[in-house]
């Protein structure tokens, strides 16, 4: 079975500081990834996804993606963070062919001013 | 431009009382999925379905029953609830596709006493 594991449950960033969040996977073929963002009260909201050809991916709010896959890890960064990026990450995995989406249990990032 | 609506938001329930969650979409997506959030468990699916009249169990369905009689809308029901399903519960919906993008409400808060 899938699986998805984010080792950080909280990073703490300064304001301008780069961001780097892990992401681990367990899944036997090349997975679907993504990144979704959950600001406080809100549903979850797209970042990037990865499915095949360039393992670097670009999403939105200047967020990138980069798949390895001999580490089975899909790790978000950004290069310099804004208060406004404080929020909950979950990374997630979809089977090639299949219907269900699983979730990492998150990372919450706080920005410091 | 609705997209994913959930009802109700909030709702404090004893144990033992049944109540339903409604997720309805406007984006004539054939697939639609219930998760619960709890917190450091990241979102946990419950049930889903990949089109009318079509149900299919999840992650954690004990406990839960769904229904999707119309393709716009998926019901969640809890016939007994428990204090175990304290939790913030989110419907999703995507094209049907491994590939599509899900498409996230705004969660519905439940507490049971």
């Amino acid at each position: 079975a899938q699986s998805v594991t984010q080792p950080d449950i909280h990073i703490t960033v300064s304001e301008g500081a780069s961001l780097e969040l892990r992401c681990n996977y367990s899944y036997g073929a090349t997975p679907y990834l993504f990144w979704y963002v959950q600001s406080p009260g809100q549903g979850l909201q797209l970042l990037l996804k990865y499915f095949s050809g360039d393992t670097l991916v670009q999403g939105i709010k200047g967020f990138e993606a980069e798949f390895k896959r001999s580490q089975s890890s899909f790790n978000l960064r950004k290069p310099s963070v804004h208060w406004s990026d404080a929020a909950e990450y979950f990374c997630a995995v979809n089977e090639a062919a299949g219907n269900k989406l699983t979730f990492g249990g998150g990372t919450r990032v706080l920005v410091k001013p | 431009n609705a997209g994913v609506t959930q009802t109700p938001k909030f709702r404090v329930l004893k144990t033992g009382q049944s109540m339903t969650l409604l997720c309805a979409q406007d984006m004539n997506h054939e697939y639609m999925y219930w998760y619960r959030q709890d917190p450091g468990m990241g979102l946990r699916l419950i049930h889903y379905s990949v089109g009318e009249g079509t149900t299919a169990k999840g992650e954690v369905p004990d406990g839960y029953n769904v229904s999707r009689l119309k393709k716009q809308n998926f019901l969640l029901g809890l016939e007994s609830a428990a204090p175990s399903q304290t939790s913030v519960y989110f419907c999703a919906s995507k094209r049907g596709s491994p590939t599509g993008e899900l498409f996230f409400g705004e969660g519905s808060r439940l507490t049971v006493l």
